[in-house]
């Protein structure tokens, strides 16, 4: 069984510029959502998509945005950044139906640095 | 709103001792889930338990057990004869259903407690 996986793990970045960061999910799940750890601080929710769509968003400004692919794989693209955008950013998958959900399984995330 | 209170920030111990992680929460929700995560110096979270809010049974798995009382809005963790490989900061949360269905989507996690077990 493959876990979530994302890529690149650690990544620089200039103020103002655009970043996409990568994560495939665990084989078989079809949810991912997306999470911004501030050093010392818990995970912040920012978005989780399910069936291709959004489903649900954290309080982050739009210019955080994402997409998942018919494959689950996600992106999570961040425009303009600011230097309060520095944080690890966790992806995490699970299998999800209107039902019932699996708990979500977290990859080793994204150590994004802006500068 | 959701909210996941962990008091202690930092707890040392001495390998072999027992050790309780607290875990406060707030919601209005009348199904919810709980979960902890242990997140070691490699950053991944590492999923431990999920508790739904129906099943108030204590949950005991190997050295780890867990005490959800739903009366006090709490939901501890005890490592009992801690080890060295215990070390990490450990993390609270509590899930909220989203409109799509789907629940866990949004966890609201606590600040952590930073575990150190010394040999």
């Amino acid at each position: 069984e493959t876990g979530v996986t994302q890529s690149p793990t650690h990544l620089i970045k200039t103020r103002g510029q655009q970043v996409t960061l990568r994560c495939s999910s665990q084989s078989g799940h079809n949810t991912v959502s997306w999470y911004q750890q501030a050093l010392g601080q818990g995970p912040q929710f920012i978005f989780q998509y399910y069936r291709e769509e959004e489903n649900g968003r954290g309080n982050f400004p739009p210019r955080f945005s994402g997409l998942q692919f018919p494959n689950y794989s996600s992106e999570l693209n961040v425009n303009a950044l600011e230097l309060d955008d520095s944080a690890l950013y966790l992806c995490a998958s699970s299998f999800g139906t209107t039902r019932i959900n699996s708990p979500l399984h977290f990859g080793n995330g994204t150590r994004l640095t802006v500068t | 709103a959701q909210k996941v209170t962990q008091a202690q920030t930092e707890i040392s111990v001495v390998e072999k001792e027992d050790v309780t992680l607290d875990c406060v929460y707030k919601t209005r929700d009348t199904t919810y889930y709980l979960f902890w995560y242990k997140q070691p110096p490699s950053g991944e979270l590492v999923f431990l338990i999920r508790r739904n809010s129906f099943d108030e049974q204590n949950e005991i798995s190997g050295r780890y057990s867990w005490n959800f009382q739903k009366s006090t809005s709490s939901f501890n963790f005890t490592i009992t004869a801690s080890q060295v490989v215990d070390s990490a900061v450990y993390f609270c949360a509590l899930s909220e259903v989203l409109a799509g269905g789907t629940s866990y989507g949004k966890l609201t996690f606590g600040q952590g407690t930073i575990l150190t077990v010394h040999p």
